[in-house]
């Protein structure tokens, strides 16, 4: 049964980097997209955007110029940098596998990442 | 863009609840439903505007199609309360709804 879990550090500074990783067990990164989501405080859901098991990189146009997502095969897991953070950008981030195509999708179950 | 309503609503046990969702623009049957409940990730409970999820329980239920679309409990079980979102997955960005907030009267 494949699961993800989210890591990092849960606080980061105005104006420094968010960084997290999402690492797979139970499956192979291969053959599927993995994608990154937030939920601000009390709000909805926000896609950030997806990285293909190839490498390949699709943003949201809301946040592309701050977004660089990353994948290694070698030990399963992909990540995510958000730079030039500020308090909007407190939420509880997810990453999910698949979501942009037919098929259950499978979700992590979060992290909070506080700005401050 | 998802137009999800109600925003919020009030039922009770036993009562059919229905969610709808217009999109802006076709995502012919691209449309999940989930269900989330306070601190846990969202689950999917119908893919593909109304298949349900494996292991989902048969009050649930969805249908439409292009840029309508309805989500429907048949007999709303005070475990169903939570906050319920559409998303499309024909165009990028993918997009959610705003949520729809189901408590109990």
């Amino acid at each position: 049964q494949v699961e993800l879990q989210e890591s990092g550090p849960g606080r980061v500074r105005p104006s420094e980097t968010l960084s997290l990783t999402c690492s797979v067990s139970g499956g192979s990164i291969s053959g599927f997209y993995w994608n990154w989501l937030r939920q601000s405080p009390g709000k909805g859901l926000e896609w950030i955007g997806y990285i293909y098991y190839t490498g390949s990189t699709t943003y949201n146009p809301s946040l592309k110029s701050r977004v660089t997502m990353s994948r290694d095969m070698s030990t399963n897991q992909f990540s995510l940098q958000l730079k030039s953070v500020t308090a909007a950008d407190t939420a509880v981030y997810y990453c999910a596998r698949g979501l942009v195509e037919t098929g259950s999708p499978i979700w992590g179950q979060g992290t909070l990442v506080t700005v401050s | 863009q998802l137009t999800q309503s109600p925003s919020s609503l009030s039922a009770s046990v036993g009562d059919r609840v229905t969610i709808t969702c217009q999109t802006s623009q076709s995502v012919d049957n691209y449309l999940n439903w989930y269900q989330q409940k306070p601190g846990k990730a969202p689950k999917l409970l119908i893919s593909d505007a109304s298949n349900l999820e494996p292991g989902v329980p048969s009050r649930f239920g969805g249908s439409g199609s292009r840029t309508d679309f309805t989500f429907t409990i048949s007999s709303l079980q005070p475990e169903d309360i939570a906050t319920y979102y559409c998303q499309q997955y024909d165009n990028l960005p993918l997009t959610f709804g705003q949520g729809t907030q189901l408590d109990l009267k």
